[in-house]
């Protein structure tokens, strides 16, 4: 596509269960970034990659948090054993290079019961 | 650690108006900064990009400034439509790090 994909668009999941959450990316994209954006707030930086590499994990909240980019396209936000403070909305943006402008997605609305 | 402010939190303006979305930053060492718009349940789009090096952007209605050394930034909107109505946010690229970090944003509806 031409844009950057997110799938799901929701996902409801229950407190303690495992949730996936996919990045389609630009094609070409070198630069991936998550972030998890709380209801009434900006965006916050999670994670970012630089083809498969992760560079940067340092807004991570928990070890419960992974992702992985393992060929250097799609990419996978993984949180382990959900809590209720969890549930966000969830934003993926791409760019040709870390210092260019970024692409975002429509992001997944994850929300824990 | 960086910090983003965005002033006024939320804007209610008559159709035609002028107006002005102010972004303050508390460390200057950035290598841009960028505008963008975000509809309900949708994502970011983007509207404006600065380098650091830059001192302003302009794309149809919209003109954004940079003043590095003052940490700030301003998005001017002219002749606003209800059609602009959405939460505008500011974000400043971190030098080093490459990551975005984001203000609150401002909710800005145009009534027509």
């Amino acid at each position: 596509g031409a844009g950057v994909s997110q799938s799901p668009r929701y996902k409801v999941a229950k407190r303690g269960q495992d949730v996936a959450l996919r990045c389609d990316p630009i094609s070409g994209h070198v630069s991936l970034f998550w972030y998890q954006q709380a209801l009434g707030q900006g965006p916050e930086f999670l994670t970012y990659f630089q083809n498969e590499a992760q560079l940067d994990k340092s807004g991570l909240p928990s070890d419960r948090f992974f992702a992985e980019r393992p060929e250097g396209s799609v990419s996978t936000l993984k949180i382990q054993r959900t809590q209720q403070e969890d549930s966000a909305v969830y934003l993926c943006a791409g760019g040709t290079n870390a210092d260019q402008p970024q692409h975002f997605g429509d992001g997944t609305r994850l929300s824990i019961l | 650690k960086q910090e983003v402010t965005q002033i006024p939190a939320a804007l209610s303006v008559p159709e035609g108006e002028n107006l002005v979305l102010n972004c303050s930053f508390t460390d200057s060492a950035i290598y841009n900064l960028q505008w963008f718009r975000q509809d309900p349940g949708k994502g970011l789009t983007s509207l404006l990009l600065i380098q650091s090096s830059q001192r302003e952007q302009t794309s149809g209605r919209l003109n954004a400034s940079l003043d590095k050394s003052s940490g700030r930034s301003t998005l001017y909107i002219a002749a606003s439509q209800p059609g602009d109505s959405a939460t505008y946010l500011c974000a400043v690229g971190d030098s080093g790090t490459y990551k975005y970090i984001f203000g609150t944003g401002t909710r800005l509806k145009v009534l027509a």
